[in-house]
């Protein structure tokens, strides 16, 4: 079974710009979360979708967005890019069909975003 | 406060070394407690998780949570290079909330 896939792996871009990040969960699998890694700050929360709905969100701010597609596929967006944005951020599916599940969350590669 | 504190490291051990990571939380309303590895340019994975208070064992690995002091502890044991990788404490309640991520280095 392939596994979490992202894209683009690595990206550049310079303040105030925009970018939006894919994820392609494990097949079946209908939860998407998306987290951003810092080494600072560590693994944090963004927002999970689940059936095309937003059903958690983290305490980011509203530049921070995100949706899902009918086929679970996941995008986030980022708006007006700021330097403290550079991270890893990672994209995690589950089978988990109830909010605050503990099935397993399988973390895709990330995408590496360098803000200059 | 964090709801997650952990000791960043970096810890580098000798091969065949006991290795112990922890991680201290804020929140007794956590009741599932994990630990993720993460390689190099890799997403983390899971190693383990857990319940309760005590000990859970799974080869050279132990997890060990203590819910009256907040503490959760993950012990490698007969440490091997294969194991340097970053060691995450995850613990969830509505959502997953992480450390910050121990950086393990094994020596040959």
């Amino acid at each position: 079974k392939a596994g979490v896939t992202q894209t683009p792996r690595y990206l550049i871009k310079t303040r105030g710009q925009q970018v939006t990040l894919s994820c392609s969960p494990i097949s079946g699998h209908r939860s998407v979360s998306w987290y951003q890694q810092t080494p600072g700050q560590g693994l944090q929360f963004l927002f999970e979708y689940f059936s095309e709905t937003q059903r958690n969100k983290g305490n980011f701010p509203g530049r921070f967005s995100g949706r899902q597609f009918s086929n679970s596929r996941s995008e986030m967006n980022v708006s007006t890019l700021e330097l403290g944005d550079s991270a890893l951020y990672l994209c995690a599916s589950s089978l988990a069909t109830l909010a605050g599940s503990t099935d397993t969350q399988y973390f895709g590669p990330g995408t590496r975003l360098t803000v200059l | 406060q964090k709801e997650v504190e952990q000791d960043p490291g970096p810890l580098s051990v000798p091969e065949g070394a006991i290795v112990s990571l922890n991680c201290t939380y804020s929140n007794s309303a956590f009741q599932y407690f994990m630990w993720y590895r993460q390689y190099s340019r890799k997403g983390p994975e899971l190693l383990m998780y857990t319940y309760s208070s005590g000990n859970k064992e799974d080869g050279r690995f132990t997890a060990q949570v203590d819910k009256s002091s907040k503490y959760i502890s993950l012990f490698i044991r007969d440490s091997q290079p294969s194991d340097s990788a970053t060691y995450l404490c995850g613990l969830l309640r509505v959502q997953f909330y992480f450390g910050t991520g121990t950086s393990l280095t094994v020596i040959p």
